[in-house]
């Protein structure tokens, strides 16, 4: 079975630095993608990132981008430039390429500072 | 901008009560989930439909847990009986089925937090 594993519950970032949160996963499959999604306080829950397995390339969103190791099973998102309303719950997700289930791990709190 | 609708947003009960949640995902997303999201975790998927038809529920406790999506729009997850343990946020989201460009972009509702008391 897939695992996704979030070992940060909270980080704290200073408005206007860089913050990781960093994510691990266990999955026998070559074909799957990884996302990041953020839930804010009482706020649906939204995509912000998306990166297929088979993509060497790291897939960035503005201040959002990630560092996809594959052969260590590692896919950590970097905040660059942290706003306040980046303030929010982080969730790292694992699908397989042949389904459309979603497996989230436990999740990282993220606070910003002024 | 089109949203997930759900409804209610917050449900307090008393164990062995009923209790019923709807969802109405954005117009023309085939496929709909309903999560469960217990407070300090990620989401579990519960059940997940493609259309009309479930796709997976194998996650689903289904001697007290239902759900359904009868015309392949909208969508009602039923508790009966209600116990303490379900108290947690329940999530139904809505994706475009097919190509791999939208794979995983899933939209959530806003959530219903139920409350067993």
């Amino acid at each position: 079975a897939q695992t996704v594993t979030q070992s940060q519950p909270e980080m704290s970032v200073q408005e206007a630095e860089t913050v990781t949160l960093s994510c691990t996963y266990d999955t026998s499959e070559s074909d799957y993608y990884l996302f990041w999604y953020k839930q804010p306080p009482s706020r649906q829950m939204i995509l912000v990132i998306r990166q297929e397995a088979y993509k060497q390339q790291n897939a960035t969103e503005n201040r959002f981008s990630v560092n996809f190791q594959k052969a260590a099973k590692s896919f950590s998102l970097k905040i660059s430039d942290s706003q306040l309303g980046d303030a929010a719950m982080y969730f790292c997700a694992y699908m397989t390429g042949t389904a459309s289930k979603l497996t989230f791990g436990t999740g990282t709190r993220l606070q910003v500072t002024l | 901008e089109a949203e997930v609708a759900q409804s209610p947003r917050y449900k307090i009960t008393e164990k062995s009560q009923a209790v019923a949640f709807w969802c109405d995902p954005i117009s023309g997303h085939a496929t709909l989930y309903w999560y469960r999201q217990i407070l300090g975790q990620g989401p579990e998927l519960l059940v997940q439909f493609q259309d009309e038809s479930v796709v997976d529920d194998s996650q689903l406790p289904k001697d007290r847990f239902s759900a359904e999506r009868l015309k392949g729009v909208d969508s009602t997850l039923k508790i009966q009986p209600a116990e303490l343990g379900d108290s947690a946020m329940y999530l139904c989201a809505s994706s475009l089925a097919g190509d791999r460009e939208g794979a995983g972009e899933l939209f959530f509702g806003e959530g219903s937090r139920l409350t067993v008391l």
